[in-house]
């Protein structure tokens, strides 16, 4: 079974300011991992996905990530935020070869001027 | 671009009625996905189908139902809605060993 901890549930920050969402998860397998955004009033859109490969994984938006395998760790980073992303960001966890995903609470990112 | 779209945004239902909801993808995904969303818990899942008429139960299948007549829908059915059923329901779909793609969302309100 797989788990994940998303440490923040708030996130204040000012605009231009670098951030730093963190994630950390659990499996006793090999995991596919997922940022998801969400705006307010809508559904879910996937920011970066990391499958294998290369453990820097760059999304939409200007946003990055890596992979820790010895930490256990899928922290998302942003070098200079916008007030556009204010947003709830959410970690995913699915065991390799694909299955369901599990989700973590969610990190509400909120920018402000 | 795919596209996965839900009857409703907004449903507002009373104790003990059945309630209907719809999803439709457009890509011909195999899998498709109910989650229901609540404040300080993310994202869980309630059932998911790998292909026409399966159904997997998830994390929180209690008090729902499923049915896949159809590829490209997936209806939730909750045979008799409780206020603490009162959530956001988010469909979504993908193909095997892709990511999910989101639905925008109905949000039920049972009184």
């Amino acid at each position: 079974a797989q788990s994940v901890t998303q440490l923040d549930s708030q996130v204040p920050v000012f605009e231009e300011a670098p951030v730093e969402l963190r994630c950390n998860y659990s499996s006793s397998v090999s995991v596919y991992l997922f940022w998801y955004v969400q705006y307010p009033n809508q559904g879910l859109q996937l920011l970066l996905k990391y499958l294998s490969g290369s453990t820097l994984v760059k999304g939409i938006n200007g946003f990055e990530a890596e992979f820790n395998k010895s930490q256990t760790s899928f922290h998302l980073r942003k070098p200079s935020v916008h007030i556009s992303d204010t947003a709830e960001y959410f970690c995913a966890v699915s065991g390799a070869g694909y299955s369901t995903l599990t989700f973590g609470k969610g990190t509400m990112l909120l920018v402000s001027p | 671009d795919v596209k996965v779209t839900q009857s409703s945004r907004y449903l507002v239902k009373r104790t003990g009625e059945k309630v209907f909801l719809e999803c439709v993808q457009d890509m011909d995904h195999e899998n498709m996905f109910w989650y229901r969303q609540d404040p300080g818990l993310g994202l869980r899942l309630i059932y998911f189908s790998y292909d026409v008429k399966m159904k997997e139960k998830g994390d929180i299948p209690e008090g729902y139902s499923v049915s896949r007549e159809k590829k490209e829908r997936f209806s939730l059915i909750l045979e008799s809605a409780s206020t603490n059923q009162t959530s956001m329901y988010l469909c979504a779909s993908s193909s095997r060993l892709e990511v999910q793609y989101f639905g925008p969302g109905t949000r039920l309100t049972v009184t």
